[in-house]
Order: C-alpha cells, then structure tokens, then sequence
C-alpha cells in the first residue's frame, strides 16, 4: 500500500521554465489537495479536488494550474516558474476528513 | 479569511517534562482541529484530532478543546528527544471540504 506518492522530490527550474509536479494516491480517496510550505511556515492550500474532474482554488493559486481526470491522480501544473513558487509542496488526500495522508513532498527551486 | 495563530517558538523543554502546544483559531464555525508532527525535512503526520469540547487523550498526548474561547491546545507528557519536531495546528469547518487551515507551526526542542 504505497499511499501517496509525489514526484519529482527535487527539482531546480529556470524562471520562465514549467512543470508538472506529479501526485497519485492508491487508497480510493475522493479529496485531494496541494499545499505548499514556505520556510518557517505553515502550510498554504493552492489547489483542491473533491472528485475526478471537479477542482478548485485554494487560498495561493495564482501561477498554477490542477486537473483531476482519475480519481488516484491529481497532477500540480506550473506555468512559467519564477522565484517565488521556490517552496516544498505537499499532496494530501482524504476521505472523511479525519486527516490526511501526505505524500513526501516535492522541494522546488527556482533560479 | 480564516487565521490560525500558534505560539511563538521555538519552545524547550527537558527530557521527561510536559510540553505544552497552543493555538487559537478566527473562525467560529471551525469544527475540527488536528495537530501535525513534523520532522525536518518530512512530511506532516497526524497526531491527533478533536472537534468536542474538552480533552481527549490517547497515549502521551493530550489535546483541549474550547470552543467558547477558540482555542485548542496539545499537552505532551514525558517528553521524549524523539518528539523534537515542529507542530502545526490546523483546523477545518463543516462545509470546507476537507480543506485545512494551518498555523505557522511550533519547533518544540526536547534536551536530555
């Protein structure tokens, strides 16, 4: 039972370069969501999914882009990076709210 | 916008004293709160949650609900080094989705 699983774990990205960030989970949970997690900081929802093909914005959404075609695959797409998407970024999924589960995280860096 | 404000750290305590972790939250209609560990370098991992008034113990950890004063708090009994991480309080209303408001966290430092 893998839970979720994120890739890549690191990347380094040219400003203006983008990418997708890749997050599948093997529990069959209908939420899904994205965080991102600034040094010293809590965590901020970018993007969330309740079910395939049904997203919507989080708290920090500007420069991304979701999309969620499946219910075990919910893909985090920038479009042209720039310094301050630098940050780790967290998939977790749920299925009655009583927590989540995380994947390990991708640390992003953009120069 | 929701606001969830945990105190300043970084907290220390010695090996075997109580750890205490607090937060307080904006919104009324919040409903359930969590607490997260955090080791450096890893992902969050739940600890434990609460959405009754009260307490609520399981092991070592203890959380506190009031709702009146919208406040929650996680009490840590025999603090361990191991249990050297950040903790992050987060909470979540009954319409949200699941969608989780985080504080900023506390690094708490257990020394022998």
């Amino acid at each position: 039972n893998a839970g979720v699983t994120q890739t890549p774990k690191f990347r380094i990205l040219k400003i203006g370069q983008s990418m997708t960030l890749q997050c599948a989970q093997d529990m069959n949970h209908n939420y899904m969501y994205w965080y991102r997690q600034d040094p010293g900081m809590g965590l901020k929802l970018i993007y969330y999914s309740v079910g395939a093909g049904i997203t919507d914005k989080g708290e920090v959404p500007n420069g991304y882009n979701v999309s969620r075609s499946t219910t075990e695959d919910f893909p985090l797409r920038l479009e042209l990076a720039a310094p301050s998407q630098t940050s780790v970024y967290f998939c977790a999924s749920t299925s009655q709210g009583y927590g989540y589960t995380f994947g390990s995280g991708t640390r992003l860096t953009v120069v | 916008q929701k606001e969830v404000e945990q105190n300043s750290g970084p907290l220390s305590v010695p090996e075997g004293a109580i750890a205490s972790l607090n937060c307080t939250y904006s919104d009324r209609g919040s409903q359930s709160f969590f607490w997260y560990r955090q080791y450096s370098g890893k992902s969050p991992e739940l600890i434990m949650f609460i959405y009754s008034n009260g307490d609520k113990e399981d092991g070592r950890f203890t959380a506190q609900l009031n709702k009146a004063s919208q406040y929650v708090s996680l009490l840590i009994r025999d603090s361990q080094p191991s249990d050297s991480a950040t903790y992050l309080c987060a909470e979540t209303g009954g319409t949200s989705y699941g969608k989780l408001t985080f504080g900023q966290g506390t690094i708490l430092t257990v020394h022998p």
